[in-house]
């Protein structure tokens, strides 16, 4: 059964800083990996995805992806206010399409 | 960008009654999908339904839950009759297509079983 856990629980982030969020999942075989938002009150909404090995960026996130070590990051460039948000972390697996999500990263960013 | 709409954003009902919660998916998207979010825990997947089939379930979709979507309409997750461990948000979304695809999630519905 995949696992998936963020880190960490929360994160209080000045304005204009980097915020930088961890993901670990169990299968090397996970198809994909997305960082969705989430606002109170609100469903997901996805920011970005990874499917091979490295970076990708787009605007200011930018997310790496290391199957090795089973690790993904989110970091976002110069935090504002409205970032801040749940994100959460979800896999894909090659079998199904069905999201596994880890408990999310409460970022907070502080003007 | 594309919208799903969930219809009632609140439902309180009594242990054992019947509730139907409906989600109006973004329209081109042929995927469809209910998640669980109990509060305070991680989202958990319930079911995926394409071409008028459920294609997968988890082991939290009871016999006591079923889901359609007659022509077209509404997506459909009914659960009869209703525990106090239903309690829960109740996330629905769709995508375009099924690998790869971005799942685009409505607000919830709230579900508090009485």
């Amino acid at each position: 059964q995949e696992k998936v856990q963020q880190s960490p629980e929360s994160l209080i982030v000045p304005e204009g800083a980097m915020s930088s969020l961890n993901c670990t999942f169990s299968n090397s075989a996970s198809q994909s990996i997305w960082w969705y938002q989430q606002h109170p009150g609100k469903g997901p909404e996805a920011l970005i995805s990874i499917f091979s090995n490295g970076n990708k960026k787009e605007g200011r996130l930018t997310v790496y992806l290391n199957r090795a070590s089973l690790h993904v990051s989110l970091h976002i460039r110069d935090s504002q206010p409205s970032d801040s948000a749940v994100y959460l972390c979800a896999v894909s697996l090659l079998s199904n399409y069905q999201l596994i999500w880890g408990s999310g990263t409460k970022l907070i960013i502080k003007p | 960008g594309p919208k799903v709409l969930q219809i009632p954003s609140h439902q309180i009902i009594d242990m054992g009654q019947m509730v139907t919660l409906n989600c109006d998916p973004v329209s081109n998207h042929l995927y469809f999908y209910w998640y669980k979010q109990i509060l305070g825990q991680q989202m958990e997947f319930l079911v995926n339904f394409y071409n008028g089939k459920v294609m997968e379930k988890s082991k939290l979709f009871k016999d006591q839950f079923s889901v359609e979507r007659p022509d077209g309409s509404y997506f459909t997750l009914k659960i009869q009759p209703t525990a106090l461990e239903d309690s829960a948000v109740y996330f629905c979304a769709s995508s375009l297509q099924g690998n790869y695809a971005e799942q685009f999630f409505g607000p919830g519905t709230r579900l508090t079983v009485l």
